[in-house]
């Protein structure tokens, strides 16, 4: 699986939108880019995934660069809850069970 | 929505105690598995689950051993529970789809305390 870089932390005012970077500049064709949340003391949370074009969901919007060397998570609306570390990983399909490894992940913390 | 759920949120059990930790998804996700987090470590594999009574050992399944009777409940035993088991155990399912993306969903996680 390619390796990830994210900023450590970020913080975003309430009601605004976050936007969480991910760089992957050594992706491969056929690699999905994933990004997950944990919320503190929470089991992590599956928010959105994509291959080449972008992608919206109820949760987020993920913004994949044309060379897909890099990725923004949005959340357009960013709420107090959203507060969590948030992790993109770059992973292969495969036809097999495999473990999620994370990263450090992007501390985002939703200020009131 | 898919929903994974675990038999508790806080278990305190003491040394030498048998554990059982319960996971059960609803979405008829043939994938299952046992991870543990702790601070500085992230996730560590312990066993996971591909099919009912189909088990593969993880990164650090010593100590652990797993059961899966029905496709839908995957449980993890320890043994002979110790201080060093300490940590958040977290299950998680996915479906298994040959060649295409297969996101995992946790559940909300167990926190176990080992005196």
């Amino acid at each position: 699986d390619a390796k990830t870089t994210q900023p450590t932390s970020m913080d975003c005012a309430e009601g605004r939108a976050a936007n969480l970077p991910c760089n992957h500049s050594t992706i491969s064709g056929n690699e999905y880019v994933y990004w997950y949340r944990q919320i503190h003391s929470q089991g992590p949370q599956y928010i959105i995934h994509g291959l080449k074009n972008n992608e919206t969901n109820e949760m987020a919007s993920l913004i994949i660069t044309e060379d897909r060397k890099s990725s923004t998570l949005i959340l357009p609306h960013a709420t107090l809850r959203d507060t969590a570390v948030y992790y993109c990983i770059v992973r292969a399909p495969s036809g097999s069970a495999r473990q999620l490894t994370f990263g450090s992940g992007t501390q985002l913390t939703v200020l009131p | 929505d898919v929903k994974v759920t675990q038999s508790s949120r806080y278990l305190v059990k003491r040394t030498g105690e048998k554990v059982f930790l319960e996971c059960v998804q609803d979405m008829d996700h043939e994938n299952m598995f046992w991870y543990r987090q702790d601070p500085g470590l992230g996730l560590r594999l312990i066993y996971f689950s591909y099919d009912v009574k189909m088990k593969e050992k993880g990164d650090i399944p010593e100590g652990y051993s797993v059961s899966r009777e029905k496709k839908e409940r995957f449980s993890l035993i320890l043994e002979s529970a110790s201080t060093n088991q300490t940590s958040m155990y977290l299950c998680a399912s996915s479906l298994l789809l040959a060649g295409g993306p297969h996101e995992q969903f946790f559940g909300p996680g167990t926190r176990l305390t080992v005196l």
